[in-house]
């Protein structure tokens, strides 16, 4: 069973870090593409940051360029995002996802619950 | 940037019936488009993708249809555990694959 846990949310100020952190199970990691997906307090989902298999390549939304960093380690199994200069706007549930491509498409076919990140002073 | 539209924002209906749900895209995206389905509190889950492809596990209520541009979600006969938010995504331009602003379906 795959299954995605998110941990590493919390309060902190704006100017500040966080590193979140996605444990995942259930499938050969190293060979999927994963990605970070937010949602603010009642808005949609936005589209934050993807990795290829092995960290092959990293992707980021114009947002938050500059500022976060994923990155993942295959020995662990956990894939990483970590935000620097955080803004009020960074508000948000920063889900993980597994990305599979193949044949069939492209697309997001496991989520993870969620970890809240509230930037506030 | 591709840009997603869905409609509409807001829906209401009742158990049992039939609804549709549309999602534009800025360009072409073939039929680069999957569509979730989530419950207040809880994450995502993939329902369709590559358009009309059915993800496993998910009832055969739900449909999905299109190419190009314009894009449909279909659920006929709605249960009590379908209220919820739609969104679609496009992965033509995989790995940043925007979504819709989202559909909320709630009860009549």
């Amino acid at each position: 069973e795959v299954q995605l846990l998110e941990s590493g949310g919390g309060w902190v100020q704006p100017g500040g870090s966080l590193r979140l952190a996605c444990a995942a199970s259930g499938f050969t990691f190293s060979t999927y593409a994963m990605s970070w997906v937010r949602q603010a307090p009642g808005r949609g989902l936005e589209w934050v940051s993807a990795i290829g298999d092995r960290g092959t390549s990293t992707y980021y939304a114009d947002s938050v360029k500059g500022r976060f960093t994923i990155s993942r380690d295959d020995s662990k199994n956990t894939l990483y995002l970590q935000m620097n200069s955080l803004r009020v706007e960074d508000t948000a549930v920063y889900y993980c996802a597994k990305g599979t491509s193949d044949s069939g498409g492209i697309r997001d076919d496991y989520w993870g619950q969620g970890t809240l990140v509230t930037v506030s002073s | 940037d591709i840009q997603m539209t869905q409609s509409p924002s807001s829906l209401s209906a009742s158990v049992g019936d039939r609804v549709t749900i549309t999602c534009r895209a800025s360009q072409s995206i073939s039929n680069y488009l999957n569509w979730y389905q989530q419950k207040p509190g809880k994450a995502p889950k993939l329902l369709i993708y590559t358009a009309s492809s059915l993800q496993g596990g998910v009832p055969s209520r739900f449909s999905g249809s299109g190419s190009g541009t314009d894009f449909t979600l279909t659920i006929n006969s709605l249960q009590p555990e379908d209220f919820a938010t739609y969104y679609c995504q496009q992965s033509y331009s995989n790995p940043m694959c925007s979504f819709g602003q989202g559909t909320k379906l709630e009860i009549k």
